[in-house]
């Protein structure tokens, strides 16, 4: 089956730590997405990519870094510099070549950070 | 990329009633998608609606769109518990880039009882 495939599920790390989220998908887009998530709030875009070896920071790219060698990988960096890492983070994907069309998402990674 | 705002923020209803949900935006979209949160999970896409269209059905769902406006509703019919969900709207700038960039508001959180 296509998909988007986020792993792990659930993450714990120690603050001051780099922590990567991983992000795979099988739908031949060619654009992927980040987005965070807080209790009770609406998603927040954090980086997207158009195409491989390009990206752009979205609203919160602060104390986050992406790279996108692949066109089924979007790994997400979660730097110590991220003042409050600990969220809900969801990858997404779509065509380009279809305008405004919809956004595949995967099944997140609940990331904690003590 | 703008943000939609859903009406209401939470809504309770029982078994086989009706659910609606309302979303208001500012400026002229090219389409407008809804989608569906269940909890801890990601985001599924449930319908897009163009801006020269007024009302689009799916199975259970309908939705209508007003550009004078600029709001649209979701119509839920003869829910069922397992319509227990957040859902959130996502209106598409018109213009722009061709790849889905949207932002999402806080949702209508909907809880079905049975």
């Amino acid at each position: 089956d296509g998909g988007i495939t986020q792993s792990p599920k659930y993450l714990f790390r120690k603050e001051g730590q780099n922590v990567t989220l991983s992000c795979e998908q099988n739908l031949n887009h060619d654009a992927m997405y980040w987005y965070r998530q807080d209790p009770g709030q609406g998603l927040r875009l954090i980086y997207y990519s158009q195409i491989v070896n390009d990206f752009q920071k979205g609203d919160i790219a602060e104390g986050y870094s992406v790279s996108r060698e692949k066109k089924e990988s979007f790994p997400l960096t979660v730097t110590s510099a991220q003042k409050n890492p600990t969220a809900f983070y969801l990858c997404a994907s779509s065509q380009v070549v279809v305008y405004n069309s919809p956004l595949h998402f995967g099944n997140g990674t609940r990331l904690t950070v003590t | 990329s703008q943000q939609g705002e859903e009406d209401p923020q939470a809504l309770s209803i029982q078994e086989g009633e009706n659910a609606t949900m309302n979303c208001s935006y500012k400026t002229s979209i090219n389409n407008l998608q809804w989608y569906r949160q269940n909890s801890g999970r990601g985001l599924v896409h449930l319908i897009l609606i163009r801006s020269n269209e007024r009302e689009k059905h799916s199975g259970r769902l309908r939705v209508t769109l007003d550009t004078s406006k600029k709001s649209s509703s979701l119509l839920i019919t003869a829910s069922r518990a397992a319509d227990t969900a957040s859902y959130f709207c996502a209106p598409a700038n018109a213009g722009g880039t061709s790849y889905g960039k949207l932002t999402f508001g806080q949702g209508t959180i909907l809880t079905v009882h049975p």
